[in-house]
């Protein structure tokens, strides 16, 4: 079966840096995505990692290795509204996105 | 600005009675998506089509159809819901050119059945 793993909830402080870890294994991988979902929201575009390694995108980076079926989300110097729950979703052999539930960062001052 | 609109943002029905949700988009993207997602819960695919062609999930019940009519609208109709059927629906459309299937989402229509 097709599985996403990444852990259901997170807390961090504002200010600070946190790592959000996705596992996934999938009948093929055509790449990996993570999206930021405000409660009540719809899903909004992250990143996109296709090869091994590191993109950078101002405060946020995605980390991928391909070998070992995992990735990060990386979230540097913490705002309130970074407060959201940060998808991790992995494009399979057919093209699908696959899901995983999410992990919710709580940020405290 | 090129967007997914969905309508209404806030759906109340009663148990059993049909509706249906509207999505449209301005992005000319070939496929176009319907997820249910409930609190705390990845998003679940219920349909998507390519174009014209139609692709319902293996776990889709029958009590949730959909029609593309032109390429620009989707709509989803629930014949008959029930309280399980509360949720948020998703609408999201992606360019479906296999390079690159970056899934735009439209704002979501909250379900509640009373």
């Amino acid at each position: 079966g097709q599985n996403i793993d990444q852990p259901t909830e997170m807390t961090a402080t504002e200010g600070a840096i946190v790592q959000i870890n996705c596992t996934y294994q999938t009948s093929g991988f055509n790449g990996l995505f993570w999206y930021q979902q405000h409660a009540g929201e719809a899903p909004t575009f992250l990143s996109y990692n296709v090869l091994d390694g590191l993109e950078e995108k101002g405060r946020f980076s995605s980390f991928l290795s391909r070998s070992k079926g995992y990735s990060y989300l990386l979230l540097k110097e913490l705002q309130m509204k970074d407060s959201a729950s940060y998808l991790c979703a992995v494009l399979d052999s057919n093209y699908q996105l696959i899901w995983g539930a999410g992990t919710k960062l709580i940020i405290k001052p | 600005d090129a967007m997914v609109i969905q309508n209404p943002r806030y759906q109340v029905t009663q148990f059993g009675k049909p509706v249906t949700l509207s999505c449209s988009q301005t992005l000319n993207h070939n496929v176009m998506y319907w997820y249910q997602q409930k609190s705390s819960q990845a998003p679940k695919l219920l349909f998507h089509y390519y174009d014209k062609d139609f692709n319902n999930e293996a776990d889709t019940p029958d009590n949730f159809q959909s029609r593309r009519p032109n390429t620009s609208f989707c709509f989803l109709d629930i014949r008959s819901p029930g309280l399980g059927d509360a949720a948020m629906y998703l609408c999201a459309t992606s360019r479906g050119d296999n390079s690159y299937n970056e899934q735009f989402f439209g704002p979501g229509t909250r379900l509640t059945v009373l």
